[in-house]
């Protein structure tokens, strides 16, 4: 069974760089024929895709995005990560990883991260 | 103001049948496979259909999904209160080149 994990600050300041880590268990990132991605949920709102990458690094990001987000992975690790740069009170969510890109079929419990000074 | 629209809320006694709406265009769900989610209070989405009509392992038949053109439809049959949740569909967008999700639909089992 593939479990997902994030981890990462809870609480970032405004104009600075989000930083958050997914870990992956039960299956192996560098298996392939996957890509892992990461949503997220404005309190109360829907769900947005912010972006996902395969293994070998290849990324695609939602383009309303796309300026200020990075997705890396870590293959040693098992883990993959995002860095969403100059953040506003706007980019106040919880914040899911996921697995798949045709459709997500294993999500992270989530994590909230609030932008406040 | 979401791409894939759903209707805000739906409600069906317990042991009826429900139906929750997805409609878009010819850029998304016209050519794409369409998925939905089941987000129960305080927890992560759980993908209930994918391509269109399939169940994952472990989703219960009394799940349904259909496409028709530009619309998705998720059925729910043997309605429980364990059903009461958030309901999304979601799909690729060609023009946007970007992920698309419904602004969800609020499931109350009176």
């Amino acid at each position: 069974q593939v479990q997902l994990q994030e981890s990462g600050p809870g609480l970032v300041k405004p104009s600075q760089t989000l930083s958050l880590t997914c870990t992956v268990s039960g299956g192996s990132i560098s298996s392939g024929g996957y890509y892992w991605s990461w949503i997220r949920q404005h309190p109360g709102k829907g769900l947005e895709w912010i972006g996902y990458i395969y293994y070998s690094g290849s990324t695609y990001y939602n383009p309303s995005l796309k300026s200020r987000v990075t997705i890396s992975v870590d293959t040693s690790k098992n883990q993959f990560s995002l860095k969403l740069s100059s953040v506003t009170a706007a980019d106040t969510a919880v914040y899911y990883c996921a697995r798949g890109a045709s459709n997500f079929d294993y999500w992270g419990q989530g994590t909230l991260v609030t932008v406040s000074s | 103001q979401s791409v894939l629209t759903q209707p805000p809320s739906v409600s069906a006694a317990p042991g009826q049948k429900v139906t929750i709406s997805c409609s878009g265009s010819s850029s998304n769900i016209g050519n794409n496979y369409v998925s939905w989610y089941q987000q129960l209070p305080g927890t992560a989405p759980k993908l209930l259909i994918y391509d269109n009509n399939k169940r994952p392992s472990g989703i219960p038949d009394r799940f349904s999904g259909s496409k028709s053109g530009t619309s998705a439809t998720l059925g729910i049959t043997g309605l429980q209160t364990g059903d009461e949740a958030d309901y999304y569909c979601g799909t690729w967008d060609s023009s946007l080149s970007s992920w698309v999700f419904g602004g969800g639909t609020k499931l109350t089992v009176l």
